[in-house]
């Protein structure tokens, strides 16, 4: 079973809040992804990590930006919030160690800018 | 480049009767091959996927999927489903030997069970 946490998991907020969305894991994977989803849409990957202190970007462009300072934490935040916001964000996590590279993931964020 | 097909945005299917949700992939180099499904307002849960070996892949709840690398697809099957079922599904394809692990989705398919 997968251990990794997002929160909040509903948040609606007003235009040009600040806002961080937090996604944690316990399973020690190296690599963690930011995904963005709107309803009944494709995954659109955002932003990824390989490790700690490595952020890369995703083939979706996207005004978040994401830091990795422990293993177990990637948090995405955006500096100020606009209606264009307005999706669900999942978060994954992997381990490249056992070369199955199946992704984990979170029960996701919606989001809801007003 | 890698980019996944899946063909049906919506499937309706009655309960108990047989259902295959189709995948097809573009990809140069060998790949691994994934299905997800999601349930409303959850993530992606791991369904099955191919990585080598025999072509034909039993995943969790009665599905299984058949790696065709003629045809480049990936369909998922189920022989009989089960309003439980009702979900959106994603194919997905890794790039091998890829350290980063990246998947790219399809665009889902979404399954619905009538009873």
């Amino acid at each position: 079973e997968a251990d990794i946490y997002q929160t909040p998991r509903y948040l609606v907020i007003g235009t040009g809040k600040k806002i961080t969305l937090e996604c944690s894991q316990t399973m020690g994977h190296d690599k963690m992804y930011w995904y963005q989803q709107d309803p009944g849409m494709e995954l659109h990957l955002i932003h990824y990590s390989y490790g700690v202190n490595s952020t890369e970007k995703g083939d979706l462009s996207s005004e978040s930006t994401v830091s990795r300072i422990r293993t177990e934490h990637f948090p995405l935040t955006l500096e100020s919030a606009r209606p264009s916001h307005t999706s669900q964000y999942l978060c994954a996590s992997s381990d490249a160690g056992t070369g199955a590279y199946e992704q984990y993931f979170g029960p996701g964020t919606r989001l809801t800018v007003t | 480049a890698q980019s996944v097909t899946q063909l049906d945005s919506q499937v309706p299917v009655f309960e108990e009767a047989p259902v295959e949700l189709r995948c097809n992939y573009s990809s140069s180099v060998s790949v691994y091959l994934f299905w997800y499904v999601q349930y409303p307002n959850q993530g992606l849960q791991l369904l099955l996927k191919y990585l080598s070996g025999s072509t034909l892949v039993k995943g969790i709840n009665g599905f299984e999927a058949e790696f065709n690398k003629s045809q480049t697809s990936f369909h998922l099957r189920k022989p009989s489903v089960h309003i439980s079922d009702t979900a959106e599904y994603f194919c997905a394809v890794s790039r091998l030997n890829n350290a980063g692990n990246m998947l790219t989705f399809g665009g889902g398919t979404r399954l619905m069970v009538k009873p």
